[in-house]
């Protein structure tokens, strides 16, 4: 029963392109969602999150947009650049003391 | 994930030896949370502490695994008589909170743990 679905393992985008990473999910209990990335051999880093009460938020060259009624996010990347090269989880969580649910991850690859 | 601090990177167990899997979290950080990853999967959430007490354990295995974050010192991944299914690589988070709104989970680089 998995909770938060990542439903393309890859995804290969030409640099400078939009790289679109999706994700749904099925707890309509969820109220906090998070996009962390991750490089071989390294522990995932926090990317960027947004509220339940938010439908978009932006850090720079990433936006994450929340649709609630269709229990789906999304992650962009404009323009995408060769170092954003990696692997890309969606996590969520719910209130009170619920830990945080990952999606099994997305692996872009931006060609130079 | 420069802060929370994992020990061994690699560790290398026979079957039936126990692996200690040691997580020291970011400064200031008193929330502990263990997952587990398997190859070509996502992380699967295992146990999360505050010190000195487990608040959920629900996604731990039963037998031959615990998980202690005592008053002074890292928190600790037991795994007893180890078997070949254990292989993973197994995941420390640290947060100011529970790890929910507005408090994202911060990783250590993980502890490759190969049963051989």
């Amino acid at each position: 029963d998995q909770q938060v679905k990542q439903n393309s393992p890859s995804l290969s985008v030409q640099e400078g392109r939009i790289s679109i990473l999706n994700c749904d999910y099925t707890n309509s209990m969820f109220d906090y969602f998070l996009w962390y990335k991750k490089y071989p051999a390294e522990g995932p880093t926090f990317l960027i999150s947004i509220s339940s009460i938010k439908d978009k938020n932006e850090d720079g060259r990433f936006t994450v947009f929340l649709n609630k009624s269709a229990k789906h996010l999304s992650l962009h990347i404009v323009p995408s650049q060769p170092g954003d090269s990696a692997v890309y989880f969606c996590a969520a969580s719910g209130p009170g003391n619920t830990p945080l649910v990952f999606g099994k991850g997305t692996r872009l690859s931006v060609i130079a | 994930n420069a802060g929370v601090m994992q020990n061994p990177r690699h560790l290398v167990r026979r079957r039936g030896q126990e692996a200690r899997l040691r997580c020291s979290p970011m400064k200031g950080h008193s929330h502990v949370y263990w997952y587990r990853q398997l190859p070509e999967e996502g992380l699967k959430f295992m146990v999360y502490l505050q010190k000195e007490n487990i608040i959920d354990e629900s996604g731990m295995p039963k037998e031959r695994f615990s998980a202690e974050f005592p008053k002074e010192g890292p928190s600790i991944l037991r795994i007893q008589q180890v078997v070949r299914g254990d292989s993973a690589a197994y995941f420390c988070a640290s947060s100011t909170n529970r790890g929910g709104s507005g408090s994202p989970l911060h990783f250590g680089n993980g502890t490759r743990l190969t049963v051989t």
